[in-house]
């Protein structure tokens, strides 16, 4: 398995855009995560969801943000309109639900939002 | 409220030296607890379990259910354990996996 894929890995918008950004997860694994890292706050989880269910979206900031999980393979989290402060590296992170069992990380993506 | 503390944002020490990065949470229940380490330009990456009672890299990590902390320690660090640390706490009977803010480690030559 290549791992979680992240696209893009870089995405410069203007300001009141629309961003998708999109997440592979690793085949098998039932949970996915969406963080986001900036140097203020450090990594913040946004959402996860377990089965393709989003379980807790209490860490998405605004309205503004918005994540869809159609299928066991794909994630999408967007973001509409954009803002500056929006601008941050963004973690697709998957795991196997259960005990002991670790998180594996995308690349990330890297949105500037001018 | 599920809380993991890491207060240090940057630690700096010289090669050699001994290295505590610190981590407190403040969870209800029994929490699984992690470090993951972020090397310059690479994806995050777990790096040792409080369950598997490993040392990875020199790495090692104690559970201090009193205190609630979990700190990673190294006797003698070296300058390829430069990164980012994040400590994070997984409660056993949910999914959620929350991090600290992080601690930067640099180490000197």
């Amino acid at each position: 398995d290549a791992g979680v894929i992240q696209s893009p890995r870089h995405e410069v918008t203007e300001m009141g855009q629309e961003v998708t950004l999109r997440c592979k997860p690793i085949s098998g694994h039932n949970s996915l995560f969406w963080y986001r890292q900036t140097m203020m706050r450090g990594l913040e989880l946004l959402i996860y969801f377990n089965n393709n269910v989003p379980i807790d979206d209490s860490g998405m900031p605004e309205d503004r943000f918005s994540a869809k999980m159609p299928n066991a393979s794909f994630s999408t989290l967007k973001i509409q309109p954009s803002e500056p402060r929006d601008s941050a590296v963004y973690f697709c992170a998957s795991r196997l639900q259960g005990s002991n069992t670790e998180a594996f990380f995308g690349q990330g993506t890297r949105l500037t939002v001018v | 409220a599920q809380r993991v503390t890491q207060p240090e944002k940057l630690l700096s020490v010289f090669k050699g030296a001994p290295v505590e990065l610190k981590c407190n949470y403040s969870y209800s229940g029994s929490p699984e607890l992690f470090w993951y380490v972020q090397y310059s330009r690479q994806r995050l990456q777990l790096l040792l379990r409080h369950i598997s009672r490993e040392s990875i890299k020199g790495f090692t990590a104690d559970l201090n259910k009193g205190e609630t902390s979990f700190h990673l320690k190294k006797p003698f660090a070296q300058e390829e354990d430069s990164a980012m640390y994040y400590c994070a706490p997984l409660l056993y009977n949910t999914d959620k996996l929350i991090f600290g803010t992080g601690t930067r480690l640099q180490v000197f030559p």
